[in-house]
């Protein structure tokens, strides 16, 4: 059973600093990962959508990356302002007929001003 | 505008009701999902639809049930079998459900309270 693990659960970190968000999934049977972003009481708005054949997708201040072998993946977010405060979430979409994808708990991210 | 709108924002239910959730998309999408969110918690998937008038249950699909009778509205309805309704409601729609490469775009969400 896929599983997808967000580490740390909550981070806080000044304004101006370069950081990194961590997801891990257990079956490296997917098609593709995505970062998604959630502000308070919103829906999720999708970042990045990396495929199965990539290594690692940018936007901007972002950049995600994706390790299949190992099940890793990470988003960057370099020079980090207050408005990247909000809750970002992994997802996985396994390798299997059915047509859902898979979430990580999401990682907190507060930007000290 | 095109979109995803759910309605209401915010919904209260007595125990026992039954309440329903509005979810409509103007993206011409085939495949819509609902998920339930929990406080610091991921989504999870209650029911999913790949095309008008079929759907399958997620992993949590008791107490809730769907319908598909036109491509733009997926509703959800909360029913009184459900024991712990209270959480947010996310819609979710995706071009295509038998493809891979493309994403899913959200709705703004339904935060259901029951008194």
């Amino acid at each position: 059973k896929q599983e997808v693990t967000q580490i740390p659960a909550a981070l806080s970190v000044p304004e101006g600093e370069n950081l990194v968000l961590n997801c891990s999934f257990t079956d490296s049977a997917i098609y593709n990962l995505q970062w998604f972003r959630q502000d308070p009481g919103k829906g999720l708005t999708s970042l990045l959508l990396i495929q199965s054949s990539q290594r690692e997708q940018t936007s901007g201040r972002l950049n995600a990356s994706l390790d299949k072998s190992s099940g890793r993946s990470t988003l960057y977010i370099a020079a980090s302002q207050p408005g990247d405060s909000a809750t970002y979430l992994c997802a996985v979409r396994p390798m299997n007929r059915d047509d859902k994808i898979i979430f990580g708990k999401g990682t907190r991210l507060h930007i000290l001003p | 505008d095109g979109g995803i709108t759910q309605s209401p924002k915010y919904l209260f239910r007595k125990e026992g009701q039954n309440v329903t959730l509005s979810c409509e998309q103007n993206l011409n999408h085939d495949a819509m999902y609902w998920y339930r969110q929990d406080p610091g918690q991921g989504l999870r998937l209650i029911y999913y639809s790949q095309i008008v008038n079929d759907f399958q249950k997620g992993d949590i699909a008791e107490g809730y049930s769907v319908s598909r009778e036109k491509k733009e509205s997926f509703p959800l309805t909360v029913t009184s079998a459900q024991k712990n309704p209270t959480a947010f409601y996310l819609c979710a729609s995706r071009l295509s459900g038998g493809k891979t490469h493309d994403t899913q775009y959200f709705g703004p969400g339904t935060r259901l309270t029951v008194l």
